[in-house]
């Protein structure tokens, strides 16, 4: 699997869109941008995932380059139980199981009221 | 729906003990994964299972060893037990051919 390179930590204040980047400029053409995160003493939670074309769900918005090099995160509009760190994974698809998850070291992110 | 559910959510053993954690997944999931996560090294990939058969194995020693049950539940075991291995455990199931994975809360282990 690509690997992935984002900032260590970024603060957002609460009510306002947060932006995650993240590289993974060695991403192949079949693999996947995950994104999860972790709020503290709990297990990781998925996020959202694409190819190539922006996603949008109930929870955020993946914002993919062209190139596929990079990607950004997007919380529309965050909020104090959006604190927490954020993974972004690239991986390709299996028909026969998930498969590992390689997690970097993510980014903390801390929404300030 | 029920969550992937981890039993028990604490322990505490002692050094060259033997600890056996359990991972029951989403009811029709069939992809089952553990991982251990420390601080200092964060969230490591141990194994996955998919339909009972180890399909893919993280660079952990043989003291680590799982297996997965028909009705897809899972268990983990870890034998002569280190200070080392303690760790927050976690297990996480998918729906194949979707890949997300739902994690459970964990099992924190110390090892005194």
């Amino acid at each position: 699997d690509a690997k992935t390179t984002q900032p260590p930590s970024m603060d957002c204040a609460e009510g306002r869109a947060a932006n995650l980047p993240c590289n993974h400029s060695t991403i192949s053409g079949n693999e996947y941008v995950y994104w999860y995160r972790q709020i503290h003493s709990q297990g990781p939670q998925y996020i959202i995932h694409g190819l190539k074309n922006n996603e949008t769900n109930e929870m955020a918005s993946l914002i993919i380059t062209e190139d596929r090099k990079s990607s950004t995160l997007i919380l529309p509009h965050a909020t104090l139980r959006d604190t927490a760190v954020y993974y972004c994974i690239v991986r390709v698809h299996s028909n026969f199981g998930n498969e590992k998850l390689t997690f970097g070291t993510g980014t903390r992110l801390t929404i300030i009221p | 729906k029920a969550g992937v559910t981890q039993t028990p959510r604490y322990l505490i053993k002692t050094r060259g003990q033997q600890v056996t954690l359990s991972c029951s997944p989403i009811s029709g999931h069939r992809s089952v994964s553990w991982y251990q996560q420390t601080p200092g090294q964060g969230l490591q990939f141990l194994f996955e299972y998919f339909s009972e058969t180890q399909r893919n194995k993280g660079n952990f020693p043989g003291r680590f060893s799982g297996r997965q049950f028909s009705n897809s539940r899972s268990e983990m075991n870890v034998s002569t037990l280190e200070l080392g291995d303690s760790a927050l455990y976690l297990c996480a199931s998918s729906l194949v051919p979707q890949t997300e994975a739902f994690f459970g809360q964990g099992t924190r282990l110390t090892v005194v």
